[in-house]
């Protein structure tokens, strides 16, 4: 259960505001994810790093504004959100991203985030 | 790019019956399917998965069966217990990249 956290568990903030989610996974691995999950809805994937570089980017706003420094670290920038920005953001990660790999991807307890 | 269908989206059932959760996708060459649990408030969990070489997987109470020409994919629970009411996932990608998830099933099980 602690092989990937996140910080902060709730935020709630304005849409003038600029926050920013933690996600740190501590099971050495080199792809890291943010998926987007709200009421009804199917998880939608957002960003996704491998060793540090970004190889996707779901279509999203630019509002969000991912940063991985490390492996072992990924960050999603928050500024200028609406109020159905609202939803509970996950972070995952998994082994990398090479050619044929099937890794499982381990989830985050999530930031569960309200705008205002 | 692939679509994910999930049905249904709310399953009710009795302890100790069998619970089916039905999946298709549209990419013909997806061939990692994973199955995520995620109980109220929690994460999700992998519980089990298939790849594209084999048409079942088993593991204890939970099986997984995929039929490549159809394109779906079903997970089976047998002898439900109340533990096992959660949200399900499918999800369907091409060797395990950017994941694409279906709805989600709401599983109740009665005790």
């Amino acid at each position: 259960e602690t092989g990937v956290t996140q910080t902060p568990r709730h935020l709630v903030m304005g849409m003038t505001n600029k926050k920013s989610l933690k996600c740190e996974q501590h099971l050495g691995h080199n792809a890291m994810y943010w998926y987007k999950q709200s009421a009804k809805k199917p998880l939608e994937l957002m960003f996704v790093y491998n060793f540090k570089e970004q190889t996707e980017n779901n279509s999203v706003p630019s509002r969000f504004s991912p940063e991985c420094p490390n492996s072992s670290h990924l960050f999603l920038h928050l500024h200028t959100l609406q109020p159905e920005d609202s939803a509970l953001y996950l972070c995952a990660s998994s082994q990398d991203l090479g050619r044929g790999s099937t890794d499982t991807q381990y989830f985050g307890p999530g930031t569960r985030l309200t705008v205002l | 790019g692939e679509n994910v269908e999930q049905h249904p989206s709310t399953l009710s059932v009795q302890e100790g019956d069998s619970a089916v959760i039905k999946c298709t996708y549209s990419d013909s060459a997806s061939n990692y399917f994973p199955w995520y649990k995620q109980e109220l408030g929690k994460r999700p969990q992998l519980i089990i998965d298939i790849r594209s070489n084999v048409g079942e997987k088993k593991d204890q109470r939970i099986a997984v069966t995929l039929n490549k020409t159809a394109k779906h994919f079903s997970l089976h629970i047998t002898e439900t217990q109340p533990e096992d009411s959660a949200v399900y996932f499918c999800a369907a990608s091409i060797n395990g990249n950017k994941l694409v998830f279906g709805a989600g099933t709401i599983l109740r099980v009665k005790s």
